[in-house]
């Protein structure tokens, strides 16, 4: 799988948007950008995932560069409960068997 | 909720000892895999488990054994405990074997 970057750090003021991205230069065609989040100590929880297109859903928006290289996961209104850590994973499902390779994400710290 | 249930919640055990962790797929799920979370190396890929047949393994140690059942609910068994093997441990599950995974809450255990 494909080796992802993200800032060790982020900080948000509530009902703003978060912009986390990802580097993800070394991306093969059939990884998919997968995003996870993980609050406090509690199980890693899916977000968002996407190939090519730019994808949406009622927790968040994926947006893929063209080039696939790097990408940005937007919370358009943060809360204090979106204060976690957030995983940028490059995954290509059925060569990877399954594995999931989390890297050391970015904690985003929303603010009052 | 991610419909994915893990027991027990807690584990407290002595040094050379066998635990067995439990978990539960969501409905439908004929994947299964096992996760670890320590603090100095992060989450971790230890197993993965389809309809019953071992798929892929990661970082898993020879002291540690799984299988998933004709239910499909899995166990993850770890003998001969250490101190270092004091974690979180994560089951998670998808469909088959190359989509979406959702976490459970974990099992935290800690070897004194």
């Amino acid at each position: 799988d494909a080796k992802t970057t993200q800032p060790p750090s982020m900080d948000c003021a509530e009902g703003r948007a978060a912009n986390l991205p990802c580097n993800h230069s070394t991306i093969s065609g059939n990884e998919y950008v997968y995003w996870y989040r993980q609050i406090h100590s509690q199980g890693p929880q899916y977000i968002i995932h996407g190939l090519k297109n730019n994808e949406t859903n009622e927790m968040a928006s994926l947006i893929i560069t063209e080039d696939r290289k790097s990408s940005t996961l937007i919370l358009p209104h943060a809360t204090l409960r979106d204060t976690a850590v957030y995983y940028c994973i490059a995954y290509a499902g059925g060569t990877s068997y399954g594995k999931l390779t989390f890297g050391q994400g970015t904690i985003l710290t929303v603010h009052p | 909720d991610s419909g994915v249930t893990q027991t027990p919640k807690h584990l407290i055990t002595a040094t050379g000892q066998r635990v067995t962790l439990r978990c539960s797929p969501r409905s439908g799920d004929l994947s299964v895999y096992w996760y670890q979370q320590s603090l100095d190396q992060g989450l971790q890929f230890l197993i993965h488990y389809y309809n019953g047949e071992e798929r892929a393994k990661g970082n898993i140690l020879e002291r540690f054994s799984a299988q998933q059942f004709p239910d499909l609910h899995s166990e993850l068994n770890l003998s001969s405990l250490e101190l270092g093997d004091s974690a979180l441990y994560f089951c998670a599950s998808s469909v088959a074997g190359v989509e979406t995974q959702y976490f459970g809450p974990g099992t935290r255990l800690l070897v004194l």
